[in-house]
């Protein structure tokens, strides 16, 4: 079965500072990997996916993150943070099932943007 | 094109009650899951319908239920409301139920149980 692990429920950052939010998955096949952001009272938002065609993927709002099958991690950067970032990350992986798919999330890490 | 959208935003309703949750999806798009969200067991799958038939199910009791209409539209019911399904139920549709087809999600629909 796939799994997908955030590690750090929380992680505070300077504005201006290098964001980074951790991910590791566990997946018996080839997963599809997606990076989604919920702002407060929001749906979530699709920053990123990696669909197998290269293993560094730019997303919306300059964050990128990437697929390292060796270390089974496809972590979320963004070089600068800006008080806008402020909100709630998932990662989330896409296996199939009989004759659909699936999305499994993490539990979430929660971006605080400081002065 | 209009997002995912879904009514009503905001519900209370008491223990024991039964209350319905609607999804409209992305025009063209023909999949619908749903999703809930509480703060203690973080986002759980619930259903995915696709051309009105459930390709997939969540670990959730039979009070949770679903249905998709010809026009792709989904609703999903809660019977018996009890104070623990007092949570964010979000909707996302997508084109197909392929892996790599990424889910789009509705703003959800708020429920408090009392």
């Amino acid at each position: 079965a796939q799994s997908v692990t955030q590690l750090g429920s929380h992680v505070s950052v300077s504005e201006g500072a290098l964001v980074l939010l951790r991910c590791n998955y566990s997946s018996s096949v080839p997963p599809y990997l997606f990076w989604y952001v919920q702002y407060p009272n929001q749906g979530l938002q699709l920053l990123l996916k990696y669909t197998s065609a290269a293993t560094l993927v730019k997303g919306i709002n300059g964050f990128e993150a990437e697929f390292k099958k060796s270390e089974t991690s496809f972590h979320l950067t963004k070089p600068s943070a800006h008080m806008s970032d402020a909100a709630e990350y998932f990662c989330a992986v896409s296996v199939p099932t009989g004759t659909a798919s699936k999305l499994t999330f993490g539990t979430g890490t929660r971006l605080q943007v400081t002065l | 094109k209009a997002g995912v959208t879904q009514t009503p935003r905001y519900l209370i309703k008491t223990r024991g009650q039964q209350v319905t949750l609607s999804c409209s999806p992305i025009s063209g798009h023909r999949s619908v899951s749903w999703y809930q969200q509480t703060p203690g067991q973080g986002l759980q799958f619930l259903f995915e319908y696709f051309s009105e038939t459930q390709r997939n199910k969540g670990n959730f009791p039979g009070r949770f239920s679903g249905r998709q209409f010809s026009n792709s539209r989904s609703e999903m019911n809660v019977s018996t409301l009890e104070l623990g399904d007092s949570a964010l139920y979000l909707c996302a549709s997508r084109l197909s139920v392929t892996s790599a087809e990424t889910q789009y999600f509705g703003p959800g629909t708020r429920l408090l149980v009392l």
